[in-house]
């Protein structure tokens, strides 16, 4: 099946720093999201998005599908950016089932 | 926005025994999720239903069953329970299964079983 790969797999940072998150994936995908799991164990969507880029406040991500990664940058941070980060994607092999396999996050600890 | 709604939040059990877990898609949403999350892992998928019938099935054990009822809300069962079945138990719906599409979680209901 779909690896899918996340690094770095721990990240400490000051507050206000940036950061560069990544994810490689082993195959063609259908869909690609972004998580972020809050200490509460909550998965909030961050990103949908399969190719191309978005901005979302301090958050941005882009996927390149033809070279099968995705970024996902944070700028500014602040300790609620703290938790685990996600990236998650829907394998474009056995036809539509938007079944999403996970990587194995990055632990982000954003230090006040 | 309503979003996806799982009850209960928190459940208890002893081994061996069994437990019911409920999730309430968004509205209009006919494809729903779940997933097992256990401590330090990434969620793992366990079966899906479109339009109250499975799509898709993945390391669900068989002491596990589910079924999309015709609200399209959602019920886990899980029987005989094990101590390794202590996991975050995550539901997820999205538009339609025809569509590829954005997924939606839940809020997660935690299961420890002592």
């Amino acid at each position: 099946g779909i690896q899918v790969e996340q690094s770095p797999p721990d990240l400490i940072l000051q507050e206000g720093a940036n950061s560069t998150l990544r994810c490689n994936f082993s195959d063609s995908v259908n869909n690609l999201q972004w998580f972020h799991q809050n200490p509460w164990g909550q998965l909030i969507n961050l990103f949908y998005i399969p190719s191309g880029t978005k901005q979302n406040g301090r958050l941005s991500a882009t996927t390149v599908a033809t070279e099968r990664y995705s970024l996902l940058y944070i700028s500014s941070s602040q300790t609620t950016d703290s938790g685990v980060y996600f990236c998650a994607v829907e394998p474009g092999y056995g036809g539509a089932t938007n079944k999403l396999i996970f990587g194995t996050g990055t632990l982000l600890a954003v230090q006040p | 926005a309503a979003g996806v709604i799982q009850s209960p939040r928190h459940l208890i059990k002893e081994k061996r025994e069994t437990a019911t877990l409920k999730c309430y898609p968004i509205p209009r949403h006919d494809t729903v999720y779940w997933y097992q999350q256990g401590p330090g892992q990434d969620p793992q998928f366990l079966i899906s239903f479109y339009e109250k019938m499975q799509s898709d099935k993945g390391s669900i054990p068989d002491r596990f069953s589910a079924q999309q009822f015709s609200d399209y809300h959602s019920e886990l069962n899980m029987s005989s329970l094990e101590l390794g079945d202590s996991a975050l138990y995550f539901c997820a719906s999205s538009p339609s299964l025809e569509n590829t599409g954005e997924l939606f979680f839940g809020e997660g209901s935690r299961l420890t079983v002592l």
